[in-house]
């Protein structure tokens, strides 16, 4: 497709268990964002990668989260040892190079810990 | 990336136009005005952007004042299908190097018939 796409849509997991969220974006997009979400609130930055290496990643919460790029197309987000407050939705972005242009969201995969 | 200050609600009838207003009073000089709206169950979309000039897509019109401080997000002719939440966001803009977006909580625009 041509827009970003993210999976799974949905995610429901038991608390303490490890989920990847995978984002596949725009073909020769070089930067991509992880945003999460939390209702009646806007995203929440995460990281951002240009190309394979992630050059902010001041938004992630705590070490239980870490995000691979190693090719600089998809992206898998990682979450270790889920807590209920994890519960959000998780938005992936891309633009077209290394300046600020425009950027696409994806969908999002709702995240709930039980 | 400078602040910005949105109402957290508006109301505007089918066909007329929304005025979507933004303070970002300590805006840099090399900082732009982003627009982002979100409606529900979707990833944000973008709508426009501007430094200090007025614009105008086939989306919507955005006019900055001429301090920069705040900005106003015109939709000439709001329907039904603009109800959303629109997010007003300051940022480096295209020749700079990328950066995050930082969304505040934005205005939710109920357009109703």
């Amino acid at each position: 497709g041509a827009g970003v796409s993210q999976t799974p849509s949905n995610k429901v997991t038991e608390k303490g268990k490890y989920v990847e969220l995978r984002c596949d974006p725009i073909s020769g997009h070089t930067a991509l964002y992880w945003y999460r979400q939390s209702l009646g609130q806007g995203p929440e930055f995460l990281i951002y990668f240009q190309g394979t290496g992630a050059a902010d990643d001041s938004g992630l919460p705590n070490d239980r989260f870490f995000a691979v790029r190693p090719e600089g197309s998809v992206s898998t987000l990682k979450i270790q040892r889920t807590e209920r407050g994890d519960s959000a939705v998780y938005l992936c972005a891309s633009s077209l190079n290394g300046r600020n242009t425009e950027a696409f969201f994806g969908q999002g995969t709702r995240l709930t810990v039980v | 990336d400078a602040k910005t200050t949105q109402p957290p609600s508006m109301d505007c009838a089918e066909g007329r136009a929304a005025n979507l207003p933004c303070n970002h009073s300590t805006i840099s000089g090399n900082e732009y005005v982003y627009w982002y709206r979100q409606i529900h169950s979707q990833g944000p979309q973008y709508i426009i952007h501007g430094l200090k000039n007025n614009e105008t897509n086939e989306m919507a019109s955005l006019i900055i004042t001429e301090d920069r401080k705040s900005s106003t997000l015109i939709l000439p002719h709001a329907t039904l299908r603009d109800t959303a939440v629109y997010y007003c966001i300051v940022r480096v803009g295209p020749a700079g190097t990328a950066s995050k977006l930082t969304f505040g909580t934005g205005t939710r625009l109920q357009v109703t018939l």
